[in-house]
């Protein structure tokens, strides 16, 4: 049974640059969370897809944008990056048939900002 | 909106005693209360969760207990081991079917040998 997964590891962008991170939820899974957790803090949450719409979304500024697709993998797009903008970006999946509030994280991408 | 304060920030026990993490939250519509454990590098571990309709849940080592007429839950670890050392994460959220959790700041858990 797949979990959730997550690419890159890592990446380093410079400053004014667009990324561009992907999620692949576990299986059987239909719901995907993006979460970033700075250095030494809990997770704060981006937003939340389902059937390709964004359904949620936290206290993050339009640079942060994402996608699901028909596969029920995500996209997490960060435009313009600012120094402030490194951290740890976690996905989470989820089944809304299932038990839709217990999230299953992967192991993260770590972005740098130079 | 939802806020979860978490104490203590770090925490030191000897291997064999017991620890506990205590969490707060404001929003008295949350409803589900999970626990995370994250080692240093690796993912957040979903390590037990409780719903509002319950006020105790153990497994094994592990129980978490709710009040929530003063909104607080926390996490007793029992006979802690050294394999118990990481960051423990409280979280809370309301289930509306799409939901999202909002997380305490951690508590770093030593267990000393």
């Amino acid at each position: 049974d797949a979990g959730v997964t997550q690419s890159p590891t890592h990446l380093i962008k410079t400053r004014g640059q667009q990324v561009t991170l992907r999620c692949s939820p576990k299986s059987g899974h239909d719901t995907v969370s993006w979460y970033q957790q700075a250095l030494g803090q809990g997770p704060q949450f981006i937003f939340q897809y389902y059937e390709e719409e964004e359904r949620q979304r936290g206290n993050f500024p339009d640079r942060f944008s994402g996608h699901q697709f028909p596969n029920y993998s995500s996209e997490l797009n960060v435009n313009a990056l600012l120094l402030g903008d490194s951290a740890l970006y976690l996905c989470a999946s989820s089944s809304i048939g299932g038990s839709p509030d217990t999230q299953y994280f992967g192991p993260g991408t770590r972005l740098t900002v130079l | 909106g939802e806020n979860v304060e978490q104490h203590p920030s770090t925490l030191s026990v000897q291997e064999g005693d017991s620890a506990v993490i205590k969490c707060t939250y404001s929003d008295s519509a949350s409803n589900y209360f999970p626990w995370y454990k994250q080692e240093l590098g690796k993912r957040p571990q979903l390590i037990i969760d409780i719903r509002s309709n319950v006020g105790e849940k153990k497994d094994q080592r592990i129980a978490v207990t709710l009040n929530k007429t003063a909104k607080h839950f926390s996490l007793h670890i029992t006979e802690t081991q050294p394999e118990d050392s990481a960051v423990y994460f409280c979280a809370a959220s309301i289930n509306t079917g799409f939901q999202k959790l909002v997380f305490g700041t951690g508590t770093r858990l030593l267990v000393s040998p």
